[in-house]
């Protein structure tokens, strides 16, 4: 039980190139979630997903795309990198059901750097 | 606007000290969550908390969660240098996001 997992975990990208993180988790939860975390701005929200096909903004959605074809993956796109996306992401998930429900689990998280 | 603040944002404390992290919030959440953050790593859950009066510990921690006072504490007792890390408090102001604090940047020292 590998929990959640991200690929890349380091990435330097110029400004302008294209790239994608990809977000896997076996707990079979419906819901799915791509952060960003800046130094003194804690965790903000991208996009979110509450199930397969489904994608919803967050709080900073600009300059992101995401795509849920599968349950278990989450994928997140930069289509034209700009140095202010340069941050750590994580990708978490939770679950509607169980004592704790809504709790996240988050992956090691994927650091983007862009020059 | 969902607000949610710590406080404080940096706590530099001695070992064997006792010390209190607050969480407020700003709208209605039937539960909360504290969660801490090595440096470079991942976000670990620590505690959640479900209810009115909810109280929970484990080792050195202890949580606790007043919703009618929208008001979470995380209270540190007698704290080691293992503690030293970010903590972050989260609720739930709809059933599937959660929204998070800035973090409180706690460093226990010799």
């Amino acid at each position: 039980n590998a929990g959640v997992t991200q690929t890349p975990k380091f990435r330097v990208l110029k400004t302008g190139q294209s790239m994608t993180l990809l977000c896997a988790q076996d707990m079979n939860h419906e819901y799915m979630y791509w952060y960003r975390q800046d130094p003194g701005m804690g965790l903000r929200l991208i996009h979110y997903s509450v199930g397969e096909g489904t994608t919803a903004k967050g709080e900073v959605p600009d300059g992101y795309n995401v795509s849920r074809l599968k349950k278990q993956n989450f994928l997140l796109g930069l289509e034209s990198a700009a140095p202010s996306q340069t941050s750590v992401y994580f990708c978490a998930s939770s679950s509607p059901e169980g004592r704790n429900s809504y709790e996240q689990y988050f992956g090691p998280g994927t650091r983007l750097t862009v020059t | 606007e969902l607000k949610v603040e710590q406080n404080p944002l940096f706590l530099s404390m001695q070992e064997g000290k006792n010390y209190t992290i607050y969480c407020n919030y700003s709208t209605t959440s039937d539960r909360l969550y504290w969660y801490r953050q090595d440096p470079g790593k991942s976000l670990e859950s620590l505690f959640v908390l479900l209810s009115n009066g909810a109280v929970k510990q484990e080792g050195r921690l202890m949580a606790s969660l007043d919703t009618k006072a929208r008001l979470s504490t995380l209270h540190i007792t007698a704290a080691v240098h293992d503690l030293s890390a970010t903590y972050f408090c989260a609720v739930v102001p709809s059933n599937y996001k959660l929204t998070f604090g800035k973090g409180t940047l706690l460093t226990v020292n010799p």
